[in-house]
């Protein structure tokens, strides 16, 4: 069973910034924090990841509390082609170790 | 990003027949390959986990013989649904994972419709 929990959906205007939620309050102290995204009919895309400090790349933040039992992924400037399901995953990094999919948060971004 | 790919990404079936699906890491060698399926408006759910030369890990309720998993090179590990019914038309979505790093990387996806 996934090991997250996120908001079923969120709504945000284009050229914002998209802060998603996610709580993972059991996670161990070996598991990292992932976040994919799965735009309609695609396989889902890797954005970022993270243990304990906090991440950036070109596409995303990765904001992990203290305690690490909650993150946040800040798209900076969304768009359109931002809208999709985002997923939160913890998993240990141990090589075969397969990433569980949630239910994840549908983002729609709209003009 | 590294490239996983996948062949067919459409495939339409007739009920009874076999078809088999490709997933193929393009620019890098994977010690691990994931199989998933999806269904319209629900998540991906982990079918097998194949490691290459060695004989795949199925999830609890999926049906090895059913579902054949070959893991041939370090490259390409294949999935074939084998006397497909209607009931097994879906997204299958296969991932890779290198042997450096700790990224896994997903492919297109692949349509299956069994009629």
């Amino acid at each position: 069973d996934a090991k997250t929990t996120q908001p079923p959906s969120m709504d945000c205007a284009e050229g914002r910034a998209a802060n998603l939620p996610c709580n993972h309050s059991t996670i161990s102290g070996n598991e990292y924090v992932y976040w994919y995204r799965q735009i309609h009919s695609q396989g889902p895309q890797y954005i970022i990841h993270g243990l304990k400090n906090n991440e950036t790349n070109e596409m995303a933040s990765l904001i992990i509390t203290e305690d690490r039992k909650s993150s946040t992924l800040i798209l900076p400037h969304a768009t359109l082609r931002d809208t999709a399901v985002y997923y939160c995953i913890v998993r240990v990094d141990q090589a075969g170790t397969a990433l569980i999919f949630g239910k994840g948060t549908t983002l729609s971004v709209s003009s | 990003g590294a490239v996983v790919s996948q062949h067919p990404s459409r495939v339409i079936c007739k009920s009874g027949t076999s078809v088999k699906i490709e997933c193929r890491s393009l620019d890098f060698q994977a010690t691990t390959m994931f199989w998933y399926r999806q269904f319209p408006k629900q998540s991906l759910m982990l079918m097998a986990t194949s490691n290459e030369g060695s004989k795949a890990t199925y999830e609890q309720g999926v049906e090895k013989d059913k579902f054949l998993i070959n893991h041939a090179s370090l490259t390409l590990s294949t999935l074939t649904v084998t006397s497909a019914h209607p009931e097994d038309s879906s997204f299958y979505i296969c991932s890779a994972e290198p042997y450096s790093g700790n990224t896994i990387y997903f492919g297109e996806g692949s349509w299956l419709t069994v009629v």
